[in-house]
């Protein structure tokens, strides 16, 4: 089977990081996307990481560990515009686009 | 571009009715998924389509079906609607095969009444 978790809810400041851990355990791990949403609104990519290590963009950046099961979503001088919910999703290995979410992290960005 | 598109965006039916929504991608993407969001489960991945061609189905009952048309375009149908069914549905597209980004459309917002 397959166990994707992330907490349920954070909250910070604006102007402060947050890190959104994402662990999973799935049988043919092939990639972990991020996602933001919005409420209302349509999931958006944020990252992509399929080998070990950071991926930065911008004031995001993603991390991978395949041997622990972990990633974790790094946001940098937080703005109010970054509360929403961030998504973590499993590729399996099937070579097509299905992806296993999680139920996601409701981030709060408080002035 | 134009993105993902998905009409209608909202409706209402009545229990034991049927509805169909559907999907266009972007232009070019072949792989078309359909996802159920609700507030307890999240987002649950009901099946993917590539070139007229189910390639994968998740965990539903079988009065969830899809399919897609020559031209990517795909639609979803729940018949014999359940209160439960009540969600928003979303369809993202894809290029194809392999490790490629999803564009995910707005959404259709399904109430059950």
């Amino acid at each position: 089977g397959q166990n994707i978790d992330q907490p349920t809810e954070m909250t910070a400041t604006e102007g402060a990081i947050v890190q959104i851990n994402c662990t999973y355990q799935t049988s043919g791990f092939n990639g972990l996307f991020w996602y933001q949403q919005h409420a209302g609104e349509a999931p958006t990519f944020l990252s992509y990481n399929v080998l070990d290590g950071l991926e930065e963009k911008g004031r995001f950046s993603s991390f991978l560990s395949r041997s622990k099961g972990y990633s974790y979503l790094l946001l940098k001088e937080l703005q109010m515009k970054d509360s929403a919910s961030y998504l973590c999703a499993v590729k399996r290995n099937t070579g097509f686009q299905k992806l296993v979410f999680g139920t996601g992290t409701r981030l709060l960005v408080s002035p | 571009k134009a993105g993902v598109t998905q009409t209608p965006r909202y409706l209402i039916k009545t229990r034991g009715q049927q509805v169909t929504l559907s999907c266009s991608p972007i232009s070019g993407h072949r792989s078309v998924s359909w996802y159920q969001q609700t507030p307890g489960q999240g987002l649950q991945f009901l099946f993917e389509y590539f070139s007229e061609t189910q390639r994968n189905k998740g965990n539903f009952p079988g009065r969830f079906s899809g399919r897609q048309f020559s031209n990517s375009r795909s639609e979803m149908n729940v018949s014999t609607l359940e209160l439960g069914d009540s969600a928003l549905y979303l369809c993202a597209s894809s290029y194809g095969k392999g490790n490629t980004e999803a564009f995910f459309g707005q959404g259709t917002r399904l109430t059950v009444v």
